[in-house]
């Protein structure tokens, strides 16, 4: 099957920085990609949908100049986290859907604010 | 709104025995598809099945199978023979555009 990947897996931050997130379909092509945010011992949350030379759509209550997104080529799409705090400390996890609307998941950036 | 609900937070169930997670959604949607995701401790969310709502025919993969009650709104999963490598979170999704997942139910397979 098609593969997502995500950079970095872990990544520690001071509060107030800024941290990006890539994601990447490997061997095909994305025009939209999802991000999510899961807690410890919770769902996955759809924040924004990425799209491909676009505007990202976000989720109500998702803070559009914290949560940057840029989709920049059918096959990269980078979540940035602006001046970082504690209470953004979460899993950010990446999808894409295939030719046939199958979503494959990146295998997630567990973050930790400081 | 959309809503995806798991109403077994967890599960427990022997090896080699047959277990069944729920899952309801509401929608107004005519089209759409119900997937069941497999969450191990490795937080790599895997495909176990998938079912698009206009089919009646429930999907099937292997050992996984579904109980699709499209009225009823209702989408069950069977996993049959368990296996100790089945024990993880499984969530409910649901989709007509963007995903809504279901809370999850931790499934624990017991030796």
């Amino acid at each position: 099957g098609a593969v997502v990947s995500q950079h970095p897996s872990w990544v520690i931050c001071k509060s107030g920085t800024s941290v990006k997130i890539e994601c990447r379909s490997l061997d095909f092509q994305a025009t939209t990609m999802f991000w999510y945010r899961q807690f410890p011992k919770q769902s996955l949350m759809l924040m924004a949908t990425s799209n491909e030379g676009s505007k990202a759509t976000y989720e109500q209550g998702v803070e559009k100049d914290k949560f940057l997104i840029n989709h920049a080529s059918l096959t990269l799409s980078t979540l940035t986290v602006t001046s970082a705090h504690p209470e953004d400390s979460s899993f950010y996890i990446c999808s894409a859907p295939d030719t046939y609307d199958e979503q494959f998941f990146g295998p997630g950036t567990r973050l930790t604010v400081l | 709104a959309q809503t995806v609900t798991q109403s077994q937070p967890e599960m427990s169930v022997q090896e080699a025995e047959t277990v069944t997670l729920s899952c309801t959604y509401d929608t107004s949607e005519s089209n759409y598809y119900l997937f069941w995701y497999k969450q191990p401790p490795s937080r790599q969310m895997i495909l176990v099945i998938r079912q698009e709502a206009y089919k009646q025919q429930n999907a099937t993969e292997n050992r996984f199978s579904v109980n699709f009650q499209k009225a009823a709104k209702s989408f069950s999963l069977k996993i049959s023979d368990s296996q100790l490598g089945d024990t993880a979170m499984y969530f409910c999704a649901f989709t007509a555009w963007g995903y809504i997942f279901g809370t999850g139910t931790r499934l624990k397979v017991l030796a």
